[in-house]
């Protein structure tokens, strides 16, 4: 079965730090590009950040650029994303997600269950 | 950036009857390459985003063919032919013409 697992969300104070996880399985995770998305309490999507198959491209959503960081492991198939810097505007429901293959157009087709991440004093 | 506009954001439907849901980008979703990426998501209560409808009219795998998409250019519209009970909860269109992609603020489709 083609999962994405994400993990590492929690209860964080302004400015600190959290690393989210995110575990895929049943599909041969370095062959995709994958994003996380993140969507606040009661609000809609917002996506956060792009990573190639390889790894060698990245981007950011404004909000968050400098503050957070992308990455993968193929080997372990899993992607990470680095929160650094906290914010009370970023807690949300953090969201990864699969880019789907040349055919669907980029169009994400795998979501995980999503990780919650609050920032509170 | 592009921006996603979606009407109505909330759309109280009988059962059985159609709903439809519209999305305008700020700037036209047609590629270079020719292809317009325009992908319509779900998300039920408490769950998270499901894939419909990928470059505007293609049904993704497993969805029901109520579920339909149109559109060019600028706009585009999803249609549900007949709405049934496990269709209630919040319908996204997405753009993937251009980074960053965008999403639509939501439309909220409920039972009357």
């Amino acid at each position: 079965e083609v999962q994405l697992v994400e993990s590492g969300g929690g209860l964080v104070q302004p400015g600190g730090s959290l690393r989210l996880s995110c575990a895929a399985s049943g599909f041969t995770f370095s062959s995709y590009e994958m994003n996380w998305v993140r969507q606040a309490p009661g609000k809609g999507l917002e996506w956060v950040s792009y990573i190639s198959s390889s790894g060698s491209t990245i981007y950011y959503a404004d909000s968050v650029k400098g503050r957070f960081t992308i990455s993968r492991d193929n080997a372990k198939n899993s992607l990470y994303l680095q929160m650094n810097s906290l914010r009370a505007e970023d807690t949300a429901v953090y969201y990864c997600a699969r880019d789907g293959e040349w055919e669907l157009g980029d169009a994400f087709d795998i979501w995980g269950q999503g990780t919650m991440v609050t920032v509170s004093s | 950036d592009i921006v996603m506009t979606q009407t109505p954001l909330s759309s109280p439907v009988t059962l059985g009857q159609p709903a439809s849901i519209s999305c305008r980008s700020s700037q036209s979703l047609v590629h270079s390459d020719g292809n317009t990426y325009l992908s319509w998501l779900q998300q039920r209560p408490g769950q998270p985003p499901r894939l419909l409808i990928y470059k505007i009219s293609n049904r993704f795998s497993g969805v029901p063919d109520r579920f339909s998409g149109s559109g060019a250019g600028t706009d585009f519209t999803l249609k549900i032919s007949r709405v049934e009970a496990e269709d209630v909860g919040v319908y996204y269109c997405m753009q993937a013409t251009q980074f960053p992609p965008a999403f639509g603020q939501g439309t909220k489709v409920e039972i009357k």
